[in-house]
C-alpha cells in the first residue's frame, strides 16, 4: 500500500517530442506528489509538484496530470530537449505523526535524441 | 529551496571500516532525512534525525549499522559502520521545505 509504481523504466524520445512518465499509488493518505529530476552524480532536484485537489499543474514545458479517482499521476515534458536527458522519479508524501515522509517511484531513465 | 552541502562527495573504503558523512544545511530545520540510493535504483529512507533526540530508523535499518548524530539545527552526520560491498551506494541528506524535499548532491560510497 505504500508503494508508488512508476513506468516506463526507460524512455527514448526524439528532440521536440513529448515525454510521458506515469505513476500510480494506493495509499489515499498521500497528500503531495512531487517529481524529481536527477542527473548523473547529482542529487535529485525538485522539478514540479501537485496536490490531490488539483487535476493539472503546468510549469514551463513540464506538466503534471493528476487523476485522484484512478490514483494515478503523470509527468509530461513538452518539446523535449537533449538537456532533459536524466532520470525522473515520482514521489508521494504522507504526514506520519507530524513528519513528512516520501515514497519514491522506481525511476525512469529518459534519453532525448538530438 | 535549500542549500545542502554534503561531505565527502565520494569515497572508496575498505570493507570492515566506517565512514562518516556530513550534511550542512543553509538554515535551521527541525528534521533532517538520510536516504540511500543503490546503483541504478530508487531512493530509500534510512532514518529521520531530530535535533536533541534519537533518530528514527525505517524498517531494515538499524542504529548500530547507521548511527546518526544531530548536534544542532543545521548539521547532521550519518556513519556507515563495518562496511561491506553491499553498502556501496549513494547516500543523500534531505530536508523538507513545505513545497517538497530538497537533497544534497550525495555521497557516492564504494566499498572494496
Amino acid at each position: 500500500q505504500q508503494q508508488v509504481k512508476q513506468s516506463p523504466q526507460s524512455l527514448i524520445v526524439q528532440k521536440g517530442g513529448i515525454s510521458i512518465i506515469n505513476c500510480a499509488y494506493e495509499n489515499t493518505a498521500f497528500d503531495y506528489f512531487p517529481w524529481y529530476q536527477q542527473f548523473p552524480g547529482k542529487g535529485p532536484a525538485l522539478l514540479i509538484a501537485i496536490r490531490p485537489d488539483v487535476s493539472e499543474k503546468k510549469e514551463g514545458r513540464f506538466t503534471i496530470s493528476f487523476n485522484k479517482s484512478a490514483k494515478q499521476f503523470s509527468l509530461h515534458i513538452m518539446d523535449s530537449q537533449p538537456g532533459d536527458s536524466a532520470t525522473y522519479f515520482c514521489a508521494a508524501r504522507s504526514d506520519t505523526s507530524g513528519t513528512y515522509k516520501y515514497i519514491f517511484g522506481t525511476g525512469t531513465r529518459l534519453k532525448v535524441l538530438a | 529551496s535549500a542549500v545542502i552541502s554534503q561531505k565527502p562527495s565520494r569515497d572508496i573504503c575498505q570493507r570492515g571500516t566506517s565512514l562518516t558523512i556530513q550534511c550542512q544545511v543553509d538554515s535551521q530545520v527541525t528534521m533532517m532525512f538520510w536516504y540511500r540510493q543503490q546503483p541504478g535504483q530508487s531512493l530509500t529512507l534510512i532514518a529521520t534525525a531530530n535535533q536533541g533526540s534519537e533518530a528514527t530508523y525505517e524498517s531494515g535499518f538499524v542504529i548500530d549499522k547507521f548511527p546518526i548524530s544531530r548536534p544542532n539545527l543545521t548539521f547532521s552526520t550519518l556513519t556507515v559502520s563495518n562496511m561491506s560491498p553491499e553498502d556501496s551506494s549513494i547516500y543523500l541528506c534531505s530536508v523538507e521545505r513545505g513545497q517538497g524535499a530538497f537533497f544534497g548532491q550525495g555521497t557516492r560510497l564504494t566499498v572494496v
